[in-house]
């Protein structure tokens, strides 16, 4: 019963460098979501997806680049790492089934020097 | 412009009493509205929710109000335990149709703290 799975759970980036953020869900959930949480601000919507294939840009997407091309996986990817993306990211998943909460994973730390 | 807030950064209640998170929001659009629970190193977890056709909605030791004419919501915990300690979240959704259930916008949390 594993939910939503978030890898790395901690990762230090150099300002310029690129990674991928994974999230998985084996709730076959059509939506997924990416939030970042920052001191003081509660969490921001990055990008959100209503299916394969489908994603549009949420509060925050500068910066930020996602695909969806399964239901379980829904990659959230720094082309550019900056200072200013330095947070804790959630990834977070709910059925289309109206007034269902989202479950979320237990996040990824993100440094960037 | 933040749509939801929460304006107290934090609570301290007594173990056994009520504890009472409150939640402004601005949006008339917003149809549906959630709390988390979150404890450090982990991701939110869900609850209770409540539907703007409702104005009260109980589920054990946790009940939620809406006020919809004030665009306030509040979480009552009674009798609240040590391990309800943790940050909650409320959150709010609508205004897109279905989609708009994928798309939360959270207010900046409260953390509870509650003593033995």
């Amino acid at each position: 019963n594993a939910g939503v799975t978030q890898t790395p759970k901690f990762q230090v980036l150099k300002t310029g460098q690129s990674m991928t953020l994974q999230c998985a869900q084996d709730m076959n959930h059509e939506y997924m979501s990416w939030y970042r949480q920052d001191p003081g601000m509660g969490l921001r919507l990055i990008h959100y997806s209503v299916g394969a294939g489908i994603t549009d840009q949420g509060e925050v997407p500068n910066g930020y680049n996602v695909s969806r091309s399964t239901t379980e996986d829904f990659p959230l990817r720094l082309l550019s790492a900056a200072p200013s993306q330095t947070s804790v990211y959630f990834c977070a998943s709910s059925t289309r089934l109206g007034n269902q909460p989202q479950h979320f994973g237990d996040g990824t730390r993100l440094s960037i020097l | 412009d933040q749509q939801v807030k929460q304006n107290s950064p934090s609570l301290s209640v007594q173990e056994g009493r009520i504890s009472i998170l409150n939640c402004d929001y601005t949006n008339s659009m917003f149809d549906y509205f959630l709390w988390y629970k979150k404890y450090p190193a982990e991701g939110p977890t869900f609850l209770i929710s409540i539907s703007s056709i409702k104005d009260k909605n109980e589920d054990g030791r946790f009940t939620v109000f809406l006020n919809k004419s004030a665009k306030h919501l509040s979480l009552h915990i009674v009798p609240s335990q040590p391990g309800d300690s943790a940050v909650y979240f409320c959150a709010a959704s609508g205004g897109a149709g279905g989609t708009s259930y994928g798309k939360l916008t959270f207010g900046q949390g409260t953390i509870l703290t509650v003593h033995p």
